[in-house]
């Protein structure tokens, strides 16, 4: 069946340092891939998405590029800040049943 | 005012007892999913339902029960809590057509924190 695999955490980082979150996937056709991000205490929120393959998903200076020959949607941002310590989540959506399957999920923690 | 909203917020029971997990939402969205989380393991879903009419169980639906209300209201009910069934629980909700092409995005409440002891 389908499958989100996602690099284990926790990922820590300086301020200003360069992100990088892997994600790959196991699907049959072609699904939307998305990121999510759950800050402390909060629940989940849409971080970015893609719907097809080469479609490049960006949000607050994230950015994700739908890759179907690697199967990878890989999260970057340039320069990280302290707000965004948070865990963050790849998942897919398969079009036959609308449904969403989930990566474990990654945390991310930012020192000043 | 928040779109998903989850009462309660945090609660404590005790093995055995009955517990009922409220979600509503404002969005007008058709679809409305459970899920829990559990550290390491991401999320998983334990029923879902495509209108007031359709309900579906999930990955891990033993031990769990749903009832639709109406289209902006789902909830989750424990019939009798066990220690396993401590997790974080979240609703989430979509739109029946997915959103400009985009299929599934989902909206989630801020969780119920849930400890059985």
């Amino acid at each position: 069946g389908d499958s989100v695999t996602q690099m284990e955490g926790p990922v820590t980082l300086s301020e200003e340092a360069f992100l990088t979150i892997n994600c790959t996937y196991t699907a049959t056709g072609y699904p939307s891939l998305f990121w999510y991000v759950q800050y402390p205490g909060e629940g989940l929120q849409l971080l970015l998405k893609a719907t097809k393959a080469d479609d490049k998903g960006s949000n607050k200076g994230f950015e994700a590029t739908y890759r179907k020959e690697t199967t990878s949607f890989h999260l970057e941002k340039g320069s990280v800040q302290v707000s965004d310590s948070a865990v963050y989540f790849c998942a897919l959506s398969d079009r036959s049943n609308y449904q969403l399957i989930w990566g474990a999920g990654t945390k991310l923690i930012i020192k000043p | 005012d928040a779109d998903v909203t989850q009462t309660p917020r945090n609660r404590i029971t005790k093995t055995g007892k009955r517990i009922m997990l409220e979600c509503s939402q404002t969005k007008g969205h058709d679809r409305m999913y459970w899920y829990r989380q559990d550290p390491g393991l991401g999320l998983r879903l334990i029923y879902y339902s495509f209108d007031v009419k359709d309900i579906n169980k999930g990955e891990i639906s033993d031990g769990y029960s749903v009832s639709r209300q109406a289209q902006a209201k789902f909830s989750l009910s424990l019939e009798s809590a066990i220690p396993n069934q401590t997790a974080l629980y979240f609703c989430a909700t979509s739109d029946l057509h997915g959103g400009r092409g985009t299929y599934n995005e989902q909206f989630f409440g801020p969780g119920t924190r849930l400890t059985v002891l």
